[in-house]
């Protein structure tokens, strides 16, 4: 089925470990986001992609890291993990037109310890 | 960021019942959305609002996009317990980068049978 994969669904880490969460899509969608979900504070902006070599700051991008080499993939990684960043990532992209929404992944649970 | 204020938080009501729910920003959008989270997937586009007044059905949801631009609204008629879940309402500002979301901070919905 169409749509957007992130990889892995859980993940427990200690602090100060690195990680990366994997985000696919296979719609051709030129837009790509990483987002965080946390309890009371809706969703996030972590970082953005237009496109395949282009990558921008959101809203709480501080921790981490993102790279666009392909269309398809928008990896996200943390570089040392703190319990802050205890949260569920979801990633999303659109056709990069202003008259489509999102289509998002189901989400990685993070837990760091 | 952007602020977007969903009121109310939860909501407790009888299968059957109407729901209102709405969404406040402190400054204009040229896109509001509204979504569905199920528990442990990500958000599912419902209505998507282009034009401050339209008013967008979809089943027996129904969505208006406010006439200031600063504020939507959700109605659900007829609730039935598949409607539980979180809703977000979401907005789009040209200003802001024409691709990113701002979500408010959800709408917890129990459908009680």
């Amino acid at each position: 089925n169409a749509g957007v994969t992130q990889t892995p669904k859980f993940q427990v880490l200690k602090t100060g470990q690195s990680m990366t969460l994997q985000c696919a899509q296979d719609m051709n969608h030129e837009y790509m986001s990483w987002y965080r979900q946390d309890p009371g504070m809706g969703l996030r902006l972590i970082h953005y992609s237009v496109g395949a070599g282009i990558t921008d700051q959101g809203e709480v991008p501080n921790g981490y890291n993102v790279s666009r080499s392909t269309t398809e993939d928008f990896p996200l990684r943390l570089l040392s993990a703190a319990p802050s960043q205890t949260s569920v990532y979801f990633c999303a992209s659109n056709s990069g037109t202003a008259t489509y929404g999102y289509t998002f992944g189901s989400g990685t649970r993070l837990t760091v310890v | 960021g952007q602020q977007l204020n969903q009121s109310p938080q939860s909501m407790f009501i009888q299968e059957g019942e109407d729901v209102s729910m709405n969404c406040t920003s402190s400054s204009i959008f040229n896109t509001w959305l509204w979504y569905k989270q199920d528990p442990g997937e990500g958000p599912v586009l419902l209505i998507a609002l282009y034009k401050a007044g339209e008013l967008t059905s979809n089943g027996r949801l129904t969505a208006q996009f406010g006439i200031t631009r600063k504020d939507s609204f959700l109605n659900i008629s007829a609730s039935i317990p598949s409607d539980v879940g979180i809703y977000f309402c979401a907005g789009r500002s040209y200003q802001t980068g024409a691709n990113n979301l701002f979500f408010g901070t959800g709408t917890r919905l129990t459908v009680i049978p």
